[in-house]
Order: C-alpha cells, then sequence, then structure tokens
C-alpha cells in the first residue's frame, strides 16, 4: 500500500527561524509532490509543488526533493506566527488520486 | 477562473438520520472529483472519486456513497448516520493529478 510519512509534532519554532517539514513516500514511481497547509478548521491549500530533483523556492518557502531517497522537505525561512498550521505532504501515484501524510503540526514562538 | 462550492457549512445530525453533501465545481468541464474525510485529530481519507458522470469509486467499505448526476456535481449520502461519521468532509477537484487538488471550504458534521 502507497505511503506517506509525516512526523507528526508539534515542530516549535522561534519567529524569524527556519521550520523544517519532512515527509518519505514509499511508491518510487511517484512523480508530483505536494505540500499543503491547513490551519485549524478550514480546507487545506495548496502552496507548493515539486516535480523534479533538487529544491524549488517560492517566496520564504523552498521545496525539496530527492527521489533516491523517497524524501520530500519543506524549509519556511523567517517563519512568522501566522505559517503556524498543520502542512500536510501530499504525492501523485499516477492512479487517479494523490495519498496525504497525516501532516506535521507547526507552532511558531512569538 | 475555477471555483468549488461545498455545503452546507456546518451540520448536526442525529444517529440514523439521512445525510446529502453536494460539491459544485464552476468553471472546468470534467473534472476528477473527490470526497475526503477527516477526523478530529486524524488525516485525511480518501471516501469516494470519480473521473466522469456516472463513474464512482470507493476506497473505504462503510454506510456513505457517492453519486455524480451531473460533470460538475458530486453528493455524498448516506442512509442512517453513525456517530463515528462525524467528522470533517472535504470535497475537491482536479484536472490534472500533476497540479494537486483544490479543497472546498468543507462540511463539520456532527453526529449526535
Amino acid at each position: 500500500q502507497k505511503e506517506v510519512e509525516q512526523n507528526s509534532g508539534p515542530l516549535s519554532v522561534p519567529e524569524g527561524a527556519i521550520a523544517s517539514l519532512n515527509c518519505t513516500y514509499s511508491d518510487r514511481g511517484s512523480q508530483s509532490f505536494f505540500w499543503y497547509r491547513q490551519y485549524s478548521g478550514k480546507s487545506p491549500e495548496l502552496i507548493m509543488s515539486i516535480y523534479s530533483n533538487g529544491d524549488k523556492e517560492d517566496g520564504r518557502f523552498t521545496a525539496q526533493l530527492n527521489k533516491a531517497s523517497q524524501y520530500v522537505s519543506l524549509l519556511i525561512r523567517d517563519s512568522q506566527p501566522s505559517d503556524s498550521a498543520t502542512y500536510l505532504c501530499a504525492v501523485n501515484g499516477l492512479d487517479d488520486k494523490i495519498i496525504f501524510g497525516k501532516g506535521t503540526r507547526l507552532h511558531i514562538l512569538p | 477562473s475555477q471555483t468549488i462550492h461545498q455545503w452546507p457549512a456546518t451540520l448536526v445530525q442525529p444517529v440514523g438520520s439521512p445525510l446529502s453533501l453536494e460539491c459544485t465545481v464552476e468553471g472546468t468541464s470534467n473534472p476528477n472529483l473527490y470526497w475526503y474525510r477527516q477526523a478530529a485529530g486524524r488525516g485525511l481519507q480518501l471516501l469516494f472519486y470519480s473521473v466522469g458522470i456516472g463513474q464512482i469509486s470507493s476506497e473505504v467499505p462503510q454506510n456513505l456513497s457517492a453519486s455524480r448526476p451531473q460533470d460538475r456535481q458530486f453528493i455524498l449520502s448516506s442512509k442512517k448516520l453513525l456517530l463515528s461519521d462525524s467528522g470533517f468532509y472535504l470535497c475537491a477537484w482536479s484536472l490534472n493529478l500533476n497540479y494537486g487538488y483544490t479543497f472546498g471550504s468543507g462540511t463539520r458534521l456532527t453526529v449526535v
């Protein structure tokens, strides 16, 4: 069964520091990788997608992919209190659906 | 631009009552549609998905069912709700899974 694993947290990071979120996946055939942010009581929102090995930067967010190690990460620079949320790692396994991890709760300490 | 509508936002239903949640997508044609449930403190559980009108795939056997009567309409139903059906129900759509899903705003269902 295809799986996506994340540490549930909570991960506490001081304001202004770098938050590092990690994820591993089981299906070597996976092609597309995503990070969603979910605020408490709200629906998930897509914030980053990555398709090839290496880094992809978008503002304060950097996604990193290593297909050989089956590892995806999300770095948030200059963390803000508004970044406090649950971050879901997700993987497209090419069978009409996306597999989600259970999420990592991130808490930015003011 | 594409938008997804999901209603109602909150719902409190007694055990044994029926359920109907509706999701519609605007601004696109032939989307893939998905129903997820997120129980308190737990991950997203895929319940049903549809790649076309009348085509429903079930991921988890339970007392829920789904239908897609129109291209951009996806309905989640139950004849008799259980306490364990409580949760946050999310509809999502996608044209190409390489670009991920877009989720609706969700329905928080409490079965009492």
